[in-house]
């Protein structure tokens, strides 16, 4: 059974700062990794998603990530965070066949100091 | 062209009350997926509707149904209402059923409380 792992719960970060979001994906075939973000009262949002070939996805929001099979990981990277990036950010994976099912983590949540 | 949207916003129900929850998808797209998202978790897979038929399901008893109607619009449905099942529940509509790769588009969500 596919699963997420996001060990951070919660993470404070200065504005301007470079970040970092940790995940871990337990899945036997191709993954299908996903980040989205959720802000207060609102839906969740799709940062970006990796299918397939280069490793380093480019996302909105000056977002990117790297996959990382050999660690079963798909870290997200900001280089300078925004008071607006304040929100929860959820890794997922995809199951890759008949329908289609997401696995999400148990969320980070982000907060940005002045 | 519109996003997802669902109602109510926001419900209050007692426990063994039934509730139905409602989503309109995305223009365009005919797949609608149903998630929990319980305070503190992330959102965890209810069932997926294709077409008017449902095509996959996640742990949940058969007490959660759901329907999906000819303009794709869908519904989500508990019997038997449980303290457990306060949530917010997420729709999310995609262009294609089986692909992983599709993009799925939120919602923002209907926030039920069991009292």
């Amino acid at each position: 059974a596919q699963s997420v792992t996001q060990p951070d719960i919660h993470i404070t970060v200065s504005e301007g700062a470079s970040l970092e979001l940790r995940c871990n994906y337990s899945y036997g075939a191709t993954p299908y990794l996903f980040w989205y973000v959720q802000s207060p009262g609102q839906g969740l949002q799709l940062l970006l998603k990796y299918f397939s070939g280069d490793t380093l996805v480019q996302g909105i929001k000056g977002f990117e990530a790297e996959f990382k099979r050999s660690q079963s990981s798909f870290n997200l990277r900001k280089p300078s965070v925004h008071w607006s990036d304040a929100a929860e950010y959820f890794c997922a994976v995809g199951y890759s066949g008949g329908y289609q099912k997401v696995t999400f983590g148990i969320g980070t949540k982000l907060q940005v100091i002045p | 062209e519109t996003g997802v949207t669902q109602s109510p916003t926001h419900l209050i129900k007692t426990r063994g009350q039934q509730v139905t929850l409602r989503c309109s998808s995305q223009s365009g797209h005919n797949t609608v997926s149903w998630y929990q998202q319980a305070l503190g978790q992330g959102p965890q897979f209810i069932f997926q509707y294709y077409r008017e038929e449902e095509n996959g399901r996640g742990n949940f008893p058969p007490r959660f149904s759901g329907l999906q109607f000819p303009n794709y619009s869908s519904e989500l449905n508990v019997n038997a209402l449980e303290l457990d099942d306060s949530a917010l529940y997420l729709c999310a509509s995609s262009l294609n059923r089986g692909s992983s790769t599709d993009t799925q588009y939120f919602g923002p969500g209907t926030r039920l409380t069991v009292l």
